[in-house]
């Protein structure tokens, strides 16, 4: 399975765009890459994922480099709500989708 | 309401105890996982199953029994626990386990053995 970096933390000031970077140099041509947070206490959530092209979805983006070795979500105007810890995921094909995680991004968002 | 259910939230138990965490989906996602998270670890994934009846291994599954008799239940058993159990445990479903299905999570329980 391809294994994924990420900083341990990041700030933000509230209203401007967060930018989180993953790095998944090992990843597969069939392997997508995913993005996960979870605010605390709670079960992770889903936010959004893509195997080659850049994808937007109504909570955020998502940029895949040409040669899908990196990634970065982005957060367009991040509000203290999404203070959390972000997980960027790469997941074989078949074997059910199974998700590992690692350590992620503490994201802390302030006014 | 449609979605995940986890219970209970909360449970605290003895050391030999069984213990039985409980998981329940409306949305009649083929597949079903159980992950345990630590302090200082992400989530690890204990047990999955693909449908009704049949399930496998994850990373963490010493210690622990599944079973999946209806597709919308997925009970996590604990025969005799431990006090290296004490975990959250999160329960999440996906449709049909293709690589372009997300999971979607329960709200966990939280596990406390004496």
């Amino acid at each position: 399975d391809a294994k994924t970096t990420q900083p341990p933390s990041m700030d933000c000031a509230e209203g401007r765009a967060a930018n989180l970077p993953c790095n998944h140099s090992t990843i597969s041509g069939n392997e997508y890459v995913y993005w996960y947070r979870q605010i605390h206490s709670q079960g992770p959530q889903y936010i959004i994922h893509g195997l080659k092209n850049n994808e937007t979805n109504e909570m955020a983006s998502l940029i895949i480099t040409e040669d899908r070795k990196s990634s970065t979500l982005i957060l367009p105007h991040a509000t203290l709500r999404d203070t959390a810890v972000y997980y960027c995921i790469v997941t074989p094909t078949g074997g059910g989708n199974k998700l590992t995680f690692g350590t992620g991004t503490q994201l802390k968002v302030e006014l | 309401d449609a979605g995940i259910t986890q219970s209970p939230r909360y449970k605290i138990t003895e050391t030999g105890r069984q213990v039985t965490l409980m998981c329940h989906q409306t949305w009649s996602h083929s597949y079903m996982f159980w992950y345990r998270q630590d302090l200082g670890h992400g989530l690890r994934l204990i047990y999955y199953s693909a449908a009704a009846d049949i399930t496998d291994k994850g990373e963490v599954p010493d210690g622990y029994v599944v079973s999946r008799s209806k597709t919308e239940n997925f009970p996590l058993t604990l025969e005799s626990a431990t006090r290296s159990q004490t975990s959250v445990y999160f329960c999440a479903s996906s449709d049909r386990g293709y690589s372009n299905q997300p999971q979607h999570f329960g709200d966990g329980t939280r596990l406390s053995i004496l």
